[in-house]
């Protein structure tokens, strides 16, 4: 079956540290989106990529980096993690064209806590 | 900012009641989606609706969508316990999918 898989699943990092998040869907989705997720704020939008080599600055973009080499893989790279960065992170992606609207699937989700 | 508001932010009910769950949003919209999730784990998707359509149903979940009201209601008939979790709604301008997603309703069914 096609899956999104994130990895690494639980990570603690240090503050002032580059770290990256893996996000890999095998639907061939064209559509790719990062999310984090804080008690209080819902989900908020990070990056999302509409193809190959397209990325796009989402609501809290600051501090974030998203590149999209290939239909499949859609890293997320915290340049100098901060502890505001400690959350949950979710990828996620979906099908949808200009023409016609769809459902996003998402991974289980990376806990990140920056000490 | 967050496009959505959920309300309430939480709520508790007995097995076999019904559950309402409102949503807001602020700017127009071409659809809005339901999502749920079980507490630990990523959000799986529920219902859609397009700005067009009005109500929505799908087994023993039914959506309505008032566009001049920027609001939407999911419903759950007949609840069970394995309902427990939390709701979220999230709304796009666009069909490709960049959802914009409110703070949830966190839903209990208590056996």
């Amino acid at each position: 079956d096609a899956e999104i898989t994130q990895s690494p699943r639980h990570k603690i990092t240090e503050t002032g540290r580059q770290v990256t998040l893996a996000c890999h869907q095998t639907w061939n989705h064209n559509n790719m989106f990062w999310y984090r997720q804080d008690l209080g704020h819902g989900l908020r939008l990070i990056h999302y990529s509409y193809g190959v080599h397209d990325t796009n600055k989402g609501e809290v973009s600051d501090g974030y980096s998203v590149s999209r080499s290939n239909t499949e893989d859609l890293p997320l790279t915290l340049e100098s993690a901060a502890s505001s960065q400690t959350s949950v992170y979710f990828c996620a992606s979906s099908a949808g064209t200009r023409l016609s609207g769809n459902t996003i699937y998402f991974g289980e989700g990376s806990w990140l806590t920056v000490v | 900012s967050q496009q959505g508001e959920e309300d309430p932010q939480a709520l508790s009910i007995q097995e076999g009641e019904n559950a309402t769950m409102n949503c807001s949003y602020k700017t127009s919209i071409n659809n809005l989606q339901w999502y749920r999730q079980n507490s630990g784990r990523g959000l799986v998707h529920l219902i859609l609706i397009r700005s067009n359509e009005r109500e929505k149903h799908s087994g023993r979940l039914r959506v309505t969508l008032d566009t001049s009201k920027k609001s939407s209601s999911l419903l759950i008939t007949a609840s069970r316990a394995a309902d427990t979790a939390s709701y979220f709604c999230a709304s796009s301008a666009s069909t490709m999918g960049d959802m914009r997603f409110g703070a949830g309703t966190r839903l209990t069914v208590k056996p």
